[in-house]
């Protein structure tokens, strides 16, 4: 069965103070693995997705990236407004569903 | 483009009621998928639908029934309700079944009393 385990469950960051968020899985061959921003109470907001092992994806402050067992989402220098959890997904090949996990809560202080 | 659509955004039943939640796609897309999301967790697959076919079904009981339009709008439907089905119930849509990734909609908040 496939799984997602993030670590940290929650984060608390400075503003400017970069850090990584990780993503390992286990799944029965990737299909794509996806990263969403979450808001309290809104679903999630479609952030990267990506394919296969050395793979990288860019936009703004948030840089993700994907080996086979897992993925990094990297945030540099973030800012209040980035505070959100952070959910990352898989999906098998010739499955229609996305496995999540329980994301990473983050928080950045003024 | 609209995003994804979903109604109601609340909700507020009582034990052994049934409820009706619908979902516009994407325009364009034909795949929609419904997950079951519980505070503090990620969101649980219970649905897959394209082209009007069940491609997925999730661990849910069969309480649990879903089904797509010619339009490709969704309904999930869940009845005999029970205090454990209050969630968030998001609907996501995608282009195909290959390489699909998938667009959430706002989600219903979903009561149970």
């Amino acid at each position: 069965e496939d799984q997602v385990t993030q670590s940290p469950e929650a984060l608390r960051l400075q503003e400017g103070e970069s850090s990584s968020l990780n993503c390992s899985y286990t799944v029965s061959g990737l299909r794509g693995l996806f990263w969403y921003r979450q808001d309290p109470g809104k679903g999630p907001e479609f952030l990267f997705t990506l394919y296969s092992a050395g793979e990288e994806k860019e936009k703004e402050r948030l840089k993700a990236t994907l080996t086979k067992k897992e993925s990094f989402l990297h945030i540099t220098a973030p800012k209040p407004e980035d505070s959100a959890t952070y959910l990352c997904a898989v999906q098998a090949e010739g499955a229609g569903k996305s496995t999540f996990g329980d994301g990473t809560t983050l928080t950045v202080k003024p | 483009d609209a995003g994804v659509t979903q109604s109601p955004t609340h909700l507020i039943k009582t034990r052994g009621q049934h409820v009706t939640l619908r979902c516009s796609p994407i325009s364009g897309h034909k795949s929609v998928s419904w997950y079951q999301q519980v505070l503090g967790q990620g969101p649980q697959f219970i649905f897959q639908y394209y082209e009007k076919e069940e491609r997925g079904r999730g661990n849910f009981p069969d309480r649990f029934s879903a089904r797509q339009f010619p339009n490709y709008s969704s309904e999930l439907n869940v009845n005999a309700l029970l205090l454990g089905d209050s969630a968030l119930y998001l609907c996501a849509s995608s282009l195909n079944t290959r390489r699909q990734t998938q667009y959430f909609g706002p989600g219903t908040r979903l009561l149970v009393l």
